[in-house]
Formats: structure tokens, sequence, C-alpha cells
């Protein structure tokens, strides 16, 4: 079947610091592949995605690549701010479906 | 990308009383939407499929009758939790998804409280 395994979190860093949140994926055929961002009492936000293999997604510093070979789409950021404190879930799609990963809770401290 | 608006943000209900949330598309004419179900901490677990001008496709293991969904227009799909209980507390979140293997548009979720 399709899922999606995320790092537990929280993860808790200091500003500026480098961000990775581990994403690995099993799915049938070639899903897209999407990283989804939550802030508190919202909904959520598309944040980057990817649709085939070595695509790489990027969006407010933020990037993620699409690894076939180790069925990863891990989250990278170089230096986080405190705004950037939320909850983050790796999906992948099937037809018109998402599948989302745990989600993982980052805080970020000045 | 779609704009997706859900109402209300926030609802408190007595238990036994029945509760109607709305998904709307603002910008996209949606012939599916989706509705998930947050619990606190964790993931979004979907529920349902709403298929405009057809029966709703309910995910194994949630009660359709208890979860009455409503897609009559391309714009609009309802989901109304029947003869709440505090159970059924919980974040409730609809959206809507362009195409086959596209991401999808989140509304900004409604927080149902049963007491």
């Amino acid at each position: 079947g399709n899922s999606v395994t995320q790092m537990e979190g929280p993860v808790t860093l200091s500003e500026e610091a480098f961000l990775t949140i581990n994403c690995t994926y099993t799915a049938t055929g070639y899903p897209s592949l999407f990283w989804y961002v939550q802030y508190p009492g919202e909904g959520l936000q598309l944040l980057l995605k990817a649709t085939k293999a070595d695509d790489k997604g990027s969006n407010k510093g933020f990037e993620a690549t699409y690894r076939k070979e180790t069925t990863s789409f891990h989250l990278e950021k170089g230096s986080v701010q405190v705004s950037d404190s939320a909850v983050y879930f790796c999906a992948l799609s099937y037809g018109n479906k998402l599948v989302f990963g745990a989600g993982t809770i980052l805080r970020v401290k000045s | 990308g779609a704009v997706v608006s859900q109402h209300p943000s926030w609802v408190i209900c007595k238990s036994g009383t029945s509760v109607k949330i709305e998904c709307r598309s603002l910008d996209f004419q949606a012939t599916t939407m989706f509705w998930y179900r947050q619990f606190p901490k964790q993931s979004l677990m979907l529920m349902a499929t709403s298929n405009e001008g057809s029966k709703a496709t309910y995910e194994q293991g949630v009660e359709k009758d208890k979860f009455l969904i409503n897609h009559a227009s391309l714009t609009l799909s309802t989901l109304t939790v029947t003869s709440a209980h505090p159970e059924d507390s919980s974040f409730y979140i609809c959206s809507v998804g362009q195409g086959m293997n596209t991401e999808a548009f989140f509304g900004q979720g409604t927080r149902l409280t049963v007491v």
C-alpha cells in the first residue's frame, strides 16, 4: 500500500540553525510528493512539491528532492526563523487522494 | 492555487445536536472535495470523498449515517455531524484537489467541541 513515514518530533532548533526533517515513502507507481505546513489552529498550506524523480521542490528557503532510489523526500532549510515554527507534513498522492505522514512539530527559539 | 473557505472556523454544541460545516471552493469548480479529521497532535485522516451530484465515498470505518456529506454544487460541500457526542470533538478540514497526482488546497479547518 501507500504510506509515508516522517521523523518524530518535536524538533527544537535555535534561530538560524540548519533544518532537516526526514520523510520516506512506500508507494505503488510514481506518486507526486508534497510538503505541507500547518500553523496553530489553521488548515494546511502547500509548502513545496515534486512530481517526478530527481525533481527539487523549493519555496521560502525550504527545499526537498524526490529521491526514487531511496524513496525519500527530506525537507531542508539552511537557516530557520522563529516564524517557521509549525507542524510539517510530508504527503504523497495517488490518483486524486493524499496520504499524509504523522507530522513533525518544529519549534524555533530566538 | 484554489482558494477554499470553511465555515464556521469553530463551533461548540451540546451532545445530541447536529452541526453543519460548509466548505466552499471560491475560485475553482470542484467536482470532488475531501473531508479530513485531525485529532490533537496527529495527522489527517481522510474521512470521505465528496462527489458533486452523487453520493460521497466513505473511508473504511467512517460511519456514513453519522457524518452526512452533501455536494450539491461545484463550489459547495457540507459535512453534517449528526447527534454529536464528545468523542466527535475534533478538527475537521476540507480540501479541493485539482487533478490526478496534483496538490490539494485546504480550508482553514473547523474546530468542533461537543459538550
